[in-house]
């Protein structure tokens, strides 16, 4: 299709459960982002994929988040031991290509609450 | 990734008032630089972009040209409608990765 899918829109998860969050890439692009959307408006990085390479992971705190990007399955995003702090609109975005110009389509977005 | 600096908001502003919203970012090189648009509940869209110096991007009557000297990418439109109530995000683009400003909340009152 030509919309990233992210799936589900809201989680809601207690303070040390699993979050696991999904999103479809746009068909035909290599390229997969996700970003965090944490008080009010900052995005901060969190990793990308080169297709099901990670490409960079300079952004992932590396004790509870790991992501994933395999053939024919959409990528996904999970969180161990969630904490209250993790609590964001977890956003994906697809490209075709990195090279000068290529803009980024991003998803509407997985809005988790930790309580 | 690249750091950017972009006008502080909240913005109020009537219908048909002139917006401006300032961008600068510092870089080695040459990004290119985007405008994301952030609706209320919604994810980023594309609102413009330049790939060079002295590009100007456009779209829905927002404009903002690529400035090499000052290494700003400031964001204008010449009369904004309500529907243009939105969080407007500047972003450099370098390599894979997209560094993106504070944001900034606009709202336009009728």
């Amino acid at each position: 299709g030509e919309e990233v899918a992210q799936t589900p829109k809201h989680l809601v998860r207690g303070e040390g459960q699993k979050a696991k969050l999904y999103c479809a890439p746009i068909k035909g692009h290599s390229y997969v982002f996700w970003y965090q959307q944490v008080l009010k408006n900052e995005f901060k990085f969190l990793i990308s994929f080169q297709n099901e390479n990670v490409f960079d992971e300079t952004g992932m705190p590396k004790e509870r988040f790991s992501a994933k990007c395999l053939p024919n399955s959409p990528c996904s995003l999970e969180i161990q031991a969630t904490k209250l702090e993790d609590s964001a609109v977890y956003f994906c975005a697809s490209s075709q290509s990195f090279r000068q110009g290529g803009g980024y389509t991003f998803g509407s977005g997985t809005r988790l609450t930790v309580v | 990734g690249d750091s950017v600096t972009q006008m502080e908001g909240p913005v109020t502003l009537s219908e048909e008032a002139f917006l401006t919203i300032n961008c600068t970012y510092t870089a080695t090189g040459y990004p290119s630089l985007f405008w994301y648009v952030q609706y209320p509940g919604e994810g980023l869209q594309l609102l413009l972009k330049a790939t060079k110096a002295d590009d100007k991007g456009s779209n829905k009557g927002f404009e903002a040209t690529y400035r090499k000297e000052t290494t700003s990418f400031h964001l204008e439109k010449g009369s904004v409608q309500v529907s243009d109530s939105a969080v407007y995000f500047c972003a450099p683009l370098r390599g894979p990765q997209l560094s993106f400003g504070a944001g900034t909340t606009v709202t336009v009152r009728a």
